[in-house]
């Protein structure tokens, strides 16, 4: 089955720049989404089509895309920004849609 | 303003169908795809499927043998079945709009379902 492999968590400092990555054969071919997940809350799109921020995403969240890897950057990461982060793609043949497992990030 | 309510039993017995429904208030039914995802205690979210305002579906492959999601276009809403249920499928689930290579920019408030004898 098809599977997006994402850290399961990594920490930073307030100020700092935090990097979740995201890995999969078929992200050259399809588009990443991200998702900001807080608990007892829906999720929040951050970031769409690899590197697209949505209206009202601070500028401070940026997504990038190499190969089989996409990132998600939150540069200047705030206590505010703790919290589970999910990415999203299709499978190759673009039939359905999976999400990687998550990231917590924790804000030191 | 975009607005997706959603509603349907919260508790369910093992071998039971779960049943939910998703209203969708504001914007163009006809220009997405409609969504169940669902998250687990502790654990991560899942897709479950799509449809369209014409019906066609897509679903996961690990859960296509006991979900069906339709549609009602004349109530702008649509719904999931999934039966069978196991102690397994206890989650929190949504519903949410896709547009095609936008995302899931819009969510339901989340139905926690518990599956328990």
């Amino acid at each position: 089955s098809y599977e997006l492999t994402q850290p399961p968590s990594v920490s930073v400092s307030p100020r700092q720049t935090a990097r979740i990555t995201c890995s999969a054969d078929t992200l050259p071919k399809q588009y990443a989404y991200w998702y900001q997940k807080k608990p007892g809350q829906a999720p929040v799109l951050v970031i769409y089509k690899d590197t697209e921020r949505p209206s009202g995403i601070p500028e401070r969240f940026s997504g990038s895309s190499s190969g089989t890897t996409v990132t998600l950057t939150i540069s200047g990461v705030q206590a505010e920004d703790e919290a589970d982060y999910y990415c999203q793609s299709a499978d190759s043949s673009g039939t359905y849609w999976v999400f990687g497992g998550g990231t917590k990030l924790t804000v030191l | 303003q975009v607005q997706l309510q959603q509603w349907g039993a919260g508790l369910l017995k093992p071998s039971e169908t779960l049943s939910l429904t998703c209203a969708v208030h504001g914007g163009s039914f006809s220009d997405y795809y409609w969504s169940w995802i669902r998250q687990p205690p502790g654990k991560g979210l899942e897709w479950i499927g799509e449809i369209n305002h014409n019906g066609s579906t897509s679903y996961n492959p690990s859960l296509k043998s006991r979900v069906t999601i339709s549609v009602d276009t004349s109530k702008n809403q649509f719904s999931l079945r999934l039966s069978s249920v196991t102690a397994a499928d206890t989650a929190v689930y949504y519903c949410a709009r896709e547009a095609y290579s936008y995302g899931y920019l819009y969510w339901g408030q989340g139905t926690l379902v518990t599956v328990s004898s």
